[in-house]
C-alpha cells in the first residue's frame, strides 16, 4: 500500500533563507512522486516530478527535490524564498502499476517572512 | 482556456437537498477523478474512472455517486447533503499514454461546497 507522511504542517521561513518541506513515503513498487503547490483560493499546479529518471528532480519557480529510495523520502528545497512562494505544498505518491492512484500527503503551509 | 474546468465555482446549499457538480476536460485524457479537500487532511479521492465504462470507489465514497457521461465529462452527485460534506472538490485527469505527461493529475480549479 502507497502513503505519504509530510513531517511539518507549518514552515515559516525568512525571505531569502532556504526552503525545505519534508516528505517520506510508503510504497511497494518504484513509485512516481510528486510535489504539488496550492495557492490561497486557487486549484493544485505541479511543481515537479519523479518518475524514475534522474533522482534529483528541478521543477518550477527555483524549487527541486530529490528521491532518495534509502530514506525513502522526497523532500523539497528551494535555496532562497520568495514572498510569492508562500503556500500550501502537497507530496503525492502515485504507483503506475495500480493505475495511477494519487495519495496526497496532509499538506504542509509555508509561510515567508518578510 | 483552462483544460479541465468545473461548475458550479461556489455553491451553498441544505441538509437533505440533491446537488450536482460536474466536471468537463479539453484534454483528451481517458482517467478522470473527484477529490475533496478539508484542512489538515489534504485531497481525498471520492471515485475515479478509467473511461466511460469504468467507474470505481475511492477512499471517501459514501454518500456520493458519479457519472461519467462521456470521456470529456465527470459528474459528482450528492443525493442528499449533510454538513459534513460542506469542502473543496476538486476534479482532476490523467493520461495512460507513454507521453511526456504520463503519471501526472490534472487539476480542475475546485468548487466550493457549503451544506446548512
Amino acid at each position: 500500500a502507497q502513503s505519504v507522511t509530510q513531517l511539518d504542517s507549518h514552515v515559516s521561513v525568512s525571505e531569502g533563507t532556504p526552503v525545505l518541506l519534508r516528505c517520506n513515503y510508503s510504497s511497494s513498487y518504484s513509485p512516481s512522486l510528486f510535489w504539488y503547490v496550492q495557492h490561497p483560493n486557487k486549484g493544485l499546479q505541479l511543481l515537479l516530478k519523479y518518475t524514475s529518471a534522474a533522482t534529483l528532480v528541478k521543477g518550477i519557480n527555483g524549487f527541486e527535490a530529490e528521491f532518495k529510495k534509502s530514506e525513502t523520502s522526497f523532500h523539497l528545497t528551494k535555496p532562497s524564498a520568495h514572498m510569492s512562494d508562500a503556500a500550501e505544498y502537497f507530496c503525492v505518491v502515485s504507483d503506475p502499476n495500480t493505475g495511477n492512484q494519487f495519495y496526497f500527503g496532509t499538506g504542509t503551509s509555508l509561510t515567508v517572512i518578510p | 482556456d483552462a483544460d479541465v474546468t468545473q461548475t458550479p465555482r461556489n455553491r451553498i446549499t441544505k441538509t437533505g437537498k440533491r446537488i450536482m457538480l460536474e466536471c468537463s476536460q479539453t484534454k483528451g485524457h481517458d482517467r478522470m477523478y473527484w477529490y475533496r479537500q478539508d484542512p489538515g487532511l489534504g485531497l481525498r479521492l471520492i471515485y475515479y474512472s478509467f473511461d466511460v465504462k469504468d467507474i470505481n470507489k475511492g477512499e471517501i465514497s459514501d454518500g456520493y455517486s458519479v457519472s461519467r457521461q462521456a470521456q470529456a465529462k465527470f459528474s459528482l452527485s450528492l443525493e442528499s447533503a449533510i454538513p459534513n460534506q460542506t469542502a473543496l472538490y476538486f476534479c482532476a485527469t490523467s493520461d495512460r499514454s507513454g507521453t511526456s505527461e504520463r503519471n501526472e493529475q490534472f487539476f480542475g480549479p475546485g468548487t466550493r461546497l457549503t451544506v446548512l
